[in-house]
């Protein structure tokens, strides 16, 4: 199936610092891709989606200026958690859909998870 | 709309014992559903996908699926547990092509069923 690497796989930063993180489709162009948070043992909510040359939507009650999301290439976008914070310690997950193989089902492709701790 | 309950937090089976995780659906569209898989620590893997073709689906690793319009279910079986296939499971619904607007291709994910297999 198709693949979507995320990177960092995981990060311990300090409170106020920000935390970038990458997610790459290695063998498909992704004009949307997907950011999830996941809070330990709950399912994945989505935060916003991310379009390729044009600004991110994002679901309600996320902060946008928090969570900061670029999509400048078809296989690239990234999440930097701004000035961050303990409470925003959790597990970011990227999906992105394959449009030659998910298009007409919605299924996506997810990478690995990013976990992200804040001291 | 869509939403989806998975009516199990937890399962617990011996080894080679059937499984069965179950998932009840709503939406206002046909329906794509979707059954992934979460080791910890891991990214989201498809098991199986329903498209509207066969309502029998089978996915990898012995898993398969049954969508029951009428009852509004998807539930995952497998006839025969295996300890590798102790994880998380999700069970996710997708507006699908057919819904246009904001719900094509979000995923509403249910809260998620964590299968424990005992030796």
């Amino acid at each position: 199936g198709a693949v979507v690497s995320q990177h960092p796989s995981w990060v311990i930063c300090k409170s106020g610092t920000s935390v970038k993180i990458e997610c790459r489709s290695l063998d498909f162009q992704a004009t949307t891709m997907f950011w999830y948070r996941q809070f330990p043992k709950q399912s994945l909510m989505l935060m916003a989606t991310s379009n390729e040359g044009s600004k991110a939507t994002y679901e309600q009650g996320v902060e946008k200026d928090k969570f900061l999301i670029n999509h400048a290439s078809l296989t690239l976008s990234t999440l930097t958690v701004t000035s961050a914070h303990p409470e925003d310690s959790s597990f970011y997950i990227c999906s992105a859909r394959d449009y030659r193989r998910g298009r007409n089902t919605g299924e996506l492709f997810f990478g690995e998870g990013s976990r992200l701790t804040v001291l | 709309a869509q939403s989806v309950t998975q009516l199990d937090s937890h399962v617990s089976v011996s080894e080679g014992t059937p499984v069965l995780l179950r998932c009840n659906y709503s939406s206002s569209y046909s329906p794509s559903l979707f059954w992934y898989v979460q080791h910890p620590n891991k990214g989201l893997q498809l098991l199986l996908k329903y498209t509207s073709a066969a309502t029998l689906v089978k996915g990898i690793n012995g898993f398969e699926a049954e969508f029951k319009k009428s009852e509004t279910s998807f539930h995952l079986t497998k006839p025969s547990a295996h300890m590798s296939d102790a994880a998380e499971y999700f069970c996710v619904v997708s507006g699908g092509a057919n819904a246009g607007g904001t719900s094509y291709g979000k995923l509403t994910f249910g809260q998620g069923t964590i299968l424990t297999v005992h030796p």
